[in-house]
């Protein structure tokens, strides 16, 4: 069971715009930043989206995050086939005293 | 920037394996850094973190006790020692980077990461 709440599985067709949620609680997003991994099957994830909605160098503009409150989301604009990939939210739990993660969601390009 | 895992495979329940990851690219004394795990199948899961100076350690409930962080600056390579593994701790584990010197809060580098199978 992850802390952080994400959709097990998203899709969209070539084009789409696409978002996936994560839910969490006041002791972490509601009090925190928000990250997004990326990662495809048989690799390390890798850091898309820090700070709720800063995209590291390299990261494609049609990649993008919010956040209110205890709730981010991560969207995903012209969805392409190379997007299918598990995405991951992450954020600090100042409760537990570490980062925690959410399930992941598993994109699926149709 | 580079981070590479080694030392993981099989080992019997109650048993010992110490991972490591060999860095490159960046001032590793000047970066936290820490370990994250995924079980076949499963999510990510933070597992331990230290300092850039080694002057903090930091783990998970799941593996206190059981595990120890470590890192040698002068051959940029942060370790961790397995004690007392359990089935559950099969997974592939990942060195990551952390963004300062203390801050573990995200992970900006990722390694290709190293897969531990614990079963008799």
């Amino acid at each position: 069971q992850s802390v952080l709440t994400q959709p097990p599985s998203a899709s969209g067709t070539p084009g789409q715009r696409v978002t996936i949620s994560c839910s969490g609680s006041s002791s972490n997003m509601g009090s925190n930043f928000v990250y997004w991994y990326q990662q495809f099957p048989g690799s390390a994830p890798k850091l898309l989206i820090y700070r709720n909605n800063q995209r590291p160098s390299g990261v494609p503009d049609r990649f993008s995050g919010s956040k209110s409150g205890s709730s981010a989301s991560l969207a995903i604009s012209g969805l392409r086939s190379e997007d299918e990939a598990d995405y991951y939210c992450e954020a600090w739990d100042g409760s537990l005293s570490g980062p925690v993660f959410g399930g992941g969601t598993k994109l699926t390009v149709l | 920037v580079q981070l590479l895992e080694s030392g993981g495979g099989l080992v019997e329940p109650g048993g010992s394996l110490r991972l490591s990851c060999a860095a490159s690219g960046f001032g590793f004394g000047n970066y936290a850094m820490t370990w994250v795990r995924q079980a076949p199948g499963k999510g990510l899961e933070w597992v331990s973190a230290i300092t850039g100076g080694g002057d903090n350690t930091y783990y998970a409930d799941s593996v206190k006790g059981r595990f120890t962080i470590s890192r040698d600056n002068s051959k940029d390579t942060l370790y961790v020692q397995m004690n007392s593994l359990r089935v559950d701790d099969t997974a592939v584990y990942y060195c990551a980077k952390g963004p300062s010197y203390s801050d573990y809060d995200w992970f900006d580098t990722w390694g290709q990461g190293i897969l531990v199978t614990v079963s008799s």
